[in-house]
């Protein structure tokens, strides 16, 4: 079955440093979409990114993202973390085209805490 | 206004008692989810609604019961509450358009079973 991987549980990083969140995943459909959802404490999660479309970098907030169907690979990323990214991230997968709805997968999430 | 909005945001019960949490939506959104979220573990899906039609998971099929009487409600019943209840429960809405639609989250309900 459809199934997403994050390998990290707790990545701890200094403010200014680069951001990578890892995330793969597999699936038997060819145009499933993948997602990056963001938690904040005390907040709904939201959605920080998204994308169908293979080898094309898509950016929101500062983060972006490229989807590798080669390597079933949707890894996060940022250039220079802020204290204010300290949150939860959710990599997500959904598939089931031309049903009407969506099943979404979830990776166990990547708890970011930067530090000053 | 894009909000899920999720009653109580915190519960407390007793082993065998009944728990019911509550989940609204005005987005006229036609699939609601209910996710059970422990922690260092994935969003565990229970159920959705697809306008009318519930979809049940098959390892949590007889441990979760829902109704949606509307298209903006949709709630989550325990029938006798075990201690491995004990979870956050994530409501989620989705417009249902085919893999582009993404999820809208309520802020979810904190089930604490003693």
């Amino acid at each position: 079955g459809d199934s997403v991987t994050q390998k990290e549980g707790l990545v701890t990083l200094t403010e200014g440093l680069p951001v990578m969140l890892n995330c793969t995943y597999q699936t038997i459909y060819s145009n499933a979409f993948l997602f990056w959802y963001v938690h904040y404490l005390n907040e709904s999660p939201r959605l920080l990114l998204k994308s169908s479309t293979d080898n094309k970098r898509t950016e929101h907030q500062g983060f972006h993202a490229t989807l590798h169907k080669s390597s079933s690979s949707f890894h996060l990323q940022k250039s220079s973390a802020q204290l204010s990214d300290s949150a939860l991230y959710y990599c997500a997968l959904s598939d089931r085209p031309n049903t009407g709805y969506q099943n979404f997968y979830f990776g166990k999430g990547t708890s970011l805490t930067v530090i000053p | 206004d894009t909000t899920v909005k999720q009653n109580p945001r915190y519960k407390l019960a007793r082993v065998g008692k009944p728990v019911n949490l509550i989940c609204s939506q005005t987005m006229n959104h036609d699939t609601m989810y209910w996710y059970q979220k422990k922690p260092n573990q994935a969003p565990k899906l229970l159920l959705f609604y697809y306008d009318k039609i519930l979809n049940r998971e098959a390892d949590t099929f007889e441990k979760f019961q829902s109704s949606r009487p509307n298209n903006s409600f949709c709630s989550l019943y325990i029938g006798s509450a075990g201690l491995e209840y004990s979870a956050m429960y994530l409501c989620a809405s989705s417009p249902g358009q085919a893999n582009t639609g993404q999820l809208y989250f309520g802020e979810g309900s904190k089930l604490t079973v003693l």
